[in-house]
């Protein structure tokens, strides 16, 4: 068990449409980040929270949105679907990054 | 912008065999990290090297850290079959803030 879980595990959408990821971090994990992996790549990092607060962004558009609540869950909104959007999203949490980041087991995205 | 390379991509080996994979990143970093993840799932975290020369041992895999040439390495010792998957090298670039990984190294071990 990773103490990170993620919901839902798999979501088909249709293109246009808007869609919200959860994350329910670990206890204590004060940063959470979310990243995109497509198909045969590295994740690509899409936005971090530290303390409730968006505290670094990747190349992502604004369409790309997210928040973190007191109770250590996050979640990642994306709105105005896109065929590209398809992937496999996963949370990262951490305590402190001398002791790396652990990964949620993912939702993967479907839109069509 | 920091760019993480890793080589090779695509590698298949004989069981017992011994290997390198090879990660080089393009900025000054002190945190590596070294994931592994199996089809279909999640990213297990199998090293973090937060120093030059760091070595760190779990098993049959080996990680180290060179940060002046920018170069990490994951030695594989006597390959089983339970190491096939992809393993992907990540570099934190201002100790904290975002992961940047390579493409990954899909390892694949027969017998």
């Amino acid at each position: 068990e990773t103490g990170v879980t993620q919901s839902p595990t798999h979501l088909i959408k249709t293109r246009g449409q808007q869609v919200t990821l959860r994350c329910s971090s670990q206890s204590g994990h004060n940063t959470v980040s979310w990243y995109q992996q497509a198909l045969g790549q590295g994740p690509q990092f899409i936005f971090q929270y530290y303390r409730e607060e968006e505290n670094g962004r990747g190349n992502f558009p604004p369409r790309f949105s997210g928040l973190q609540f007191p109770n250590y869950s996050s979640e990642l909104n994306v709105n105005a679907l896109e065929l590209d959007d398809s992937a496999l999203y996963l949370c990262a949490s951490s305590l402190d990054t001398f002791y790396g980041y652990t990964f949620g087991s993912g939702t993967r995205l479907t839109v069509v | 912008e920091l760019k993480v390379e890793q080589n090779p991509l695509f590698l298949s080996m004989q069981e017992g065999k011994n290997y390198t994979i090879y990660c080089n990143y393009s900025t000054t970093s002190d945190r590596l990290y070294w994931y592994r993840q199996d089809p279909g799932k999640s990213l297990e975290s199998l090293f973090v090297l937060l120093s030059n020369g760091a070595v760190k041992q779990e098993g049959r895999l080996m990680a180290s850290l060179d940060t002046k040439a920018r170069l990490s390495t994951l030695h594989i010792t006597a390959a089983v079959h339970d190491l096939s998957a992809t393993y992907f090298c990540a570099v934190d670039r201002d100790s904290g803030y975002a992961l940047n990984f390579g493409k990954g190294t899909s390892l694949l071990v027969t017998p």
